[in-house]
């Protein structure tokens, strides 16, 4: 199994472009989740997904969209960039909903805003 | 909202020695509490968890232990070894609705050889 993998690795975009993050898990667990990770600020929640369908805000949602396109696929989208979007990304995964299960989480996308 | 507290921010140690990390939480409803570490250039991987009903657990090395009247929470490692050095988290949430995990800002292990 490969776990929780994330694409790309690394993106440079321009201020204003647009840019959607993939995350694929191949565990069939049923909730997805999307954090940023800032130095010195932890890991902070941007989106989750509980089950397949259904997705729901989390502590930093605004200048990010989601979907949750089947079981296995959870994709972050920047709209516009803005280079306080610059962070590196981690998706995660949890066999059953709710935020006291495992959360197994990806290699991470490194994202820098110009 | 939760707000959780992680000290120290950095922390070295010789190899053999034994580390301490400590963490606070605000919300006394909260009820879990696990410790997630994160090797360089890589995700972070739960290592030890807790729940509300028990005051200490173990795993070899590892053991957390949870004082709810104090609200804080410690990670020991003891006979820390090289392959220690990482970047650890410790979260907090709690079972009520789709309240998600808080996490601290991370302690910077490095175990000296």
């Amino acid at each position: 199994n490969a776990g929780v993998t994330q694409t790309p690795k690394f993106q440079v975009l321009k201020t204003g472009q647009s840019m959607t993050l993939q995350c694929a898990q191949d565990m069939n667990h049923n909730s997805m989740y999307w954090y940023r990770q800032d130095p010195g600020m932890g890991l902070r929640l941007i989106y989750y997904s509980a089950s397949e369908g259904t997705t729901d805000k989390g502590e930093v949602p605004n200048g990010y969209n989601v979907s949750r396109l089947n079981k296995r696929e959870f994709s972050l989208r920047l709209e516009s960039a803005a280079p306080s979007q610059t962070s590196v990304y981690f998706c995660a995964s949890s066999e059953a909903p709710g935020h006291q299960e495992t959360q197994y989480f990806g290699p991470g996308t490194r994202l820098l805003v110009l | 909202g939760e707000n959780v507290e992680q000290h120290p921010s950095t922390l070295s140690v010789q190899e053999g020695d034994s580390a301490v990390i400590k963490c606070t939480y605000s919300d006394s409803a909260s009820n879990y509490f696990p410790w997630y570490k994160q090797e360089l250039g890589k995700g972070p991987q739960l290592i030890i968890d807790i729940r509300s009903n028990v005051g200490e657990k173990k795993d070899q090395r590892i053991a957390v232990t949870l004082n709810k009247t104090a609200k804080h929470f410690s990670l020991h490692i003891t006979e820390t070894q090289p392959e220690d050095s990482a970047v650890y988290f410790c979260a907090a949430s709690k079972n009520s609705g789709n309240t998600p995990l808080v996490f601290g800002k991370g302690t910077r292990l490095s175990v000296i050889a």
